[in-house]
């Protein structure tokens, strides 16, 4: 099946810093869908990117799909302490979802 | 959104026993539900996919006897873990799909 490699696995900044993480496929992705998780919970939903170069804002998060749709990214801008967790890209293969192995983002105040 | 609740939230076993959790679709009905196991500081494994009065698909590596199945309605799936050992002791989460997919609040097993 399908393989989504994700990086950075980790990333500590200061709040008010940007963060991006990024999840590459060798093969072309039908779509890709982004979730954050917070520590101690589950897998919530942020968007779905489908189209070839689509570029989706959700206030401070920016979520792109490459070109080649084989790409994506999730950046944050001016980071809060509301937003650590891990997030998660994740693929369709056929019916399920394959998950990246997700970046942990832990904020210093 | 649609809303997946998951019974227990926690449980602590002796090794040898078996436990049972329940996902339920709240809102909605799912013909298909999935089994995730999530360890400490790793990503989510997909063990099985659970369709609704068929028998369930596992992914490669999952023991289907250990790991029983059962999705009796459109909105009840079950995943009994059999003669549990510490080692099966994990983060287990499902999920329904309606048009995305939603997952529950998760099920956190230790096994002693």
């Amino acid at each position: 099946g399908q393989q989504v490699m994700q990086i950075p696995q980790y990333q500590h900044v200061q709040e008010g810093e940007d963060f991006t993480t990024y999840c590459n496929s060798s093969t072309t992705l039908s779509n890709i869908q982004w979730y954050k998780q917070r520590p101690g919970g589950h897998p919530v939903f942020l968007i779905q990117l489908v189209k070839s170069g689509e570029v989706k804002k959700q206030k401070r998060l920016t979520f792109q799909f490459g070109e080649a749709k084989k790409n994506s990214s999730l950046h944050i801008t001016a980071t809060q302490t509301t937003d650590v967790g891990t997030y998660f890209c994740a693929e369709s293969d056929g019916n399920k979802l394959v998950f990246g192995a997700g970046t942990i983002l832990r904020v210093k105040s | 959104g649609a809303v997946v609740s998951q019974h227990p939230s926690w449980v602590i076993c002796k090794s040898g026993t078996s436990v049972k959790i329940e996902c339920r679709s709240l809102d909605f009905q799912a013909t298909t539900m999935f089994w995730y196991r999530q360890f400490p500081k790793q990503s989510l494994m997909l063990m099985a996919t659970s369709n609704e009065g068929s028998k369930a698909t596992y992914e490669q590596g999952v023991e289907k006897d250990k790991f029983l199945i059962n999705h009796a309605s459109l909105t009840l799936s079950t995943l009994t873990v059999t003669s549990a050992h510490p080692e099966d002791s994990s983060f287990y989460i499902c999920s329904a799909r309606n048009d995305l997919q939603y997952f529950g609040p998760g099920t956190r097993l230790t096994v002693l």
